[in-house]
């Protein structure tokens, strides 16, 4: 069975500092790694996946996240935190191959305070 | 672009009736997936169709019931609703096993028991 984990329930950051929110993960074979943002009352809104390739990738709003297969964690990261960047951030997972469920973490609510 | 539509936007029951909630995933995709988000809790997989076919089944109760129809859009069909049903419900959907490909979500249906 795959499964997320996001040991932080919360994160606090100081705005312009840079931010971390970890995530873990658990999947037979090679992973689909995603991020998602959520706003109170709102959807879940994609930030960046990584499928293969650079273990670096780039997604919206500045926010990166770094795979690495031997620690199985796939950190997202920002340079330089905003107010606005505020939410819950779901780190997610599915396995290769057709139709694989997403299965997400417990997500962690990221506070940038001014 | 076109993404993932949910109908209704919010839906208000009592206890015992029934809910109907309808995903319009975005054009071309295959593959349709539910969630359910309780307050404060990280979505929850219910259930998952491909191709009009059920392809995964999470923790779904019986009292629910999903089908995925021949235009691809899908239905999560909610009978002697609880209390305890109250939560955002999201649909995503996507196409089986494209390489680039991930799960787009809608906005959800916040559905209340009262």
């Amino acid at each position: 069975a795959q499964s997320v984990a996001q040991p932080e329930d919360q994160v606090k950051v100081a705005e312009g500092n840079p931010l971390t929110v970890k995530c873990t993960y658990s999947v037979s074979g090679n992973p689909y790694l995603f991020w998602y943002v959520q706003y109170p009352n709102r959807g879940l809104q994609f930030l960046l996946k990584y499928i293969t390739g650079d273990n670096l990738v780039k997604g919206s709003y500045g926010f990166e996240a770094e795979f690495n297969k031997s620690q199985t964690s796939f950190h997202l990261k920002k340079p330089s935190a905003l107010v606005s960047d505020s939410a819950l951030y779901f780190c997610a997972v599915r396995a290769s191959g057709g139709y694989q469920k997403v299965t997400f973490g417990t997500g962690t609510k990221l506070q940038v305070i001014p | 672009a076109a993404g993932v539509i949910q109908s209704p936007r919010h839906l208000i029951k009592e206890k015992r009736e029934t809910a109907t909630l309808k995903c319009y995933p975005i054009p071309r995709h295959d593959t349709v997936y539910w969630y359910q988000q309780g307050p404060g809790q990280d979505p929850q997989f219910l259930i998952s169709f491909y191709e009009k076919m059920q392809s995964d089944k999470g923790s779904i109760p019986d009292r629910f019931s999903a089908q995925q129809f021949s235009d691809y859009h899908s239905e999560l069909n909610m009978s002697s609703l609880e209390l305890g049903d109250s939560a955002l419900y999201f649909c995503a959907s996507s196409f089986k096993d494209r390489l680039n490909t991930e799960a787009f979500f809608g906005q959800g249906t916040r559905l209340t028991v009262v």
